[in-house]
This record gives C-alpha cells, structure tokens and sequence, in this order.
C-alpha cells in the first residue's frame, strides 16, 4: 500500500505571508496531482507533476515534484484569503493501475484578513 | 476537463434506509470512481466502477452496503445500504483522463444519516 505523508495538517497565517506544503512518501509516483477544497464542493485539480524534479507554477502557487518522484511540495507566495481552503495531494501508482490515486490526509489552510 | 454532476447533492437519512447517489458527465469516459470523505477528514476510495461489469471495492468496502451500477459511459450510481450514522460522509464521484493521469471530481453528496 502506497501512503502519502502530507503536512502540515492545518495552517493559519495572515494575509501576505509565504507557505510550503509537503507531501512525502517512501514510494515512487508516476504522477503527483495537487487539488484544492472548498467547504461544500468536490476538488478542484490545480496542477499535475509527472516528471522527476519538474517545477510548475500558477499565479502565485509553485509546485515541485522531487527527483525521486517520491515527494512534492506546494508553496504559495503572498496568501490572500481567497487562498483558504483544503489542499490535497494525490499520487499515481507507478506502473499498472495509474487511476488509482492515492490522497495525503490535506492540509487545511487559513489566511485571515 | 469533463462537466461532472451529481444527484443529490445533500440528504438527510434515516438509519437503515439506502440512499442512491447519481453522478453524470458530459462526455463519455473509461474511468469512473466512487470515493467518501468522512467529516475533517480526506478522501478514500470505495471502488472503480466498470462499465459493463461489476464494480472493483477496495479494501474495506463490499458490494452488499455500497451497490454500484454503470449502465454507460457517462453515468454511474452508488447506493448507500442500510444506513447508520457512520455513513454520515460526502460521497464523491470522479473520472480519469487517459491522455494527462489526472482525475477530476464532481461537487459531490453530503449526506447526513439520523
């Protein structure tokens, strides 16, 4: 069984400041995908990473895939409290199943005004 | 990404009722999933649903409390059997695309079982 390591588990920060969310596992990924909750609703995919050591940005968010595919991280810089919400990564099987997506246990972030 | 719907969206239950869940897409797809997101907590997979074919659990779920149908490629229906207030969770549908390995989700059921 594949487990995705995610952290931290909540996060509460002021309008303006810079955060970095990990995920981390002892086991490779074919594919890392990167997904934002809102209260509410279903998530809403932000980004995927395929390949080792790639780099990918949105707006004000980067996401980094490790060169071992068994790590990635999401930082956002300059939070806005649009920001808030659920965010989960999720792993592709390496091999075989690659629809099956293993989730971290999400990181609920807050930026207050 | 395909337009993913799902009916309904949130429901009050009875204990030992069952409740069927519909989730509908825009366009035709391989891969559907059946997943449940218990309060605070993240998403776990319940099972594949197969188009033609019985759906595939995971550990820890039967076909007897959560019955999955997949008449076609664009719709599926899971029944939540039976129901006790630990099935209070959103239930959550969603596809995979073939061509980028990525999944996207519908808006999902909260339901909330007395």
């Amino acid at each position: 069984t594949q487990l995705l390591e995610q952290s931290p588990q909540f996060l509460s920060i002021q309008e303006g400041e810079n955060l970095t969310v990990y995920c981390n596992s002892s086991s490779v990924f074919s594919s890392l995908q990167w997904y934002r909750q809102e209260p509410g609703e279903g998530p809403v995919l932000l980004v995927t990473v395929v390949t080792g050591g790639e780099v990918k940005k949105l707006k004000r968010l980067t996401f980094q895939f490790g060169d071992a595919r068994k790590d990635s991280s999401l930082h956002i810089t300059a939070a806005q409290p649009g920001d808030t919400g659920l965010y989960l990564c999720a792993g592709a099987a390496s091999g075989g199943s690659n629809y099956k997506l293993t989730f971290g246990k999400g990181t609920l972030l807050t930026v207050n005004p | 990404s395909a337009v993913i719907s799902q009916k309904p969206s949130r429901d009050i239950c009875q204990r030992g009722t069952s409740l069927t869940i519909q989730c509908q897409v825009d366009s035709q797809v391989t891969m559907m999933f059946w997943y449940r997101q218990q309060p605070g907590q993240s998403l776990t997979l319940i099972a594949t649903a197969n188009q033609g074919s019985e759906a595939t659990y995971e550990s820890g779920f039967v076909i007897d409390k959560f019955p999955i149908s997949r008449p076609n490629l664009t719709f599926s229906t899971l029944t939540v059997s039976n129901m006790s207030p630990e099935d209070s969770s959103i239930y959550l549908c969603s596809v995979g695309n073939l061509d980028t390995d990525t999944q996207y989700f519908g808006p999902g059921t909260r339901l909330t079982v007395l």
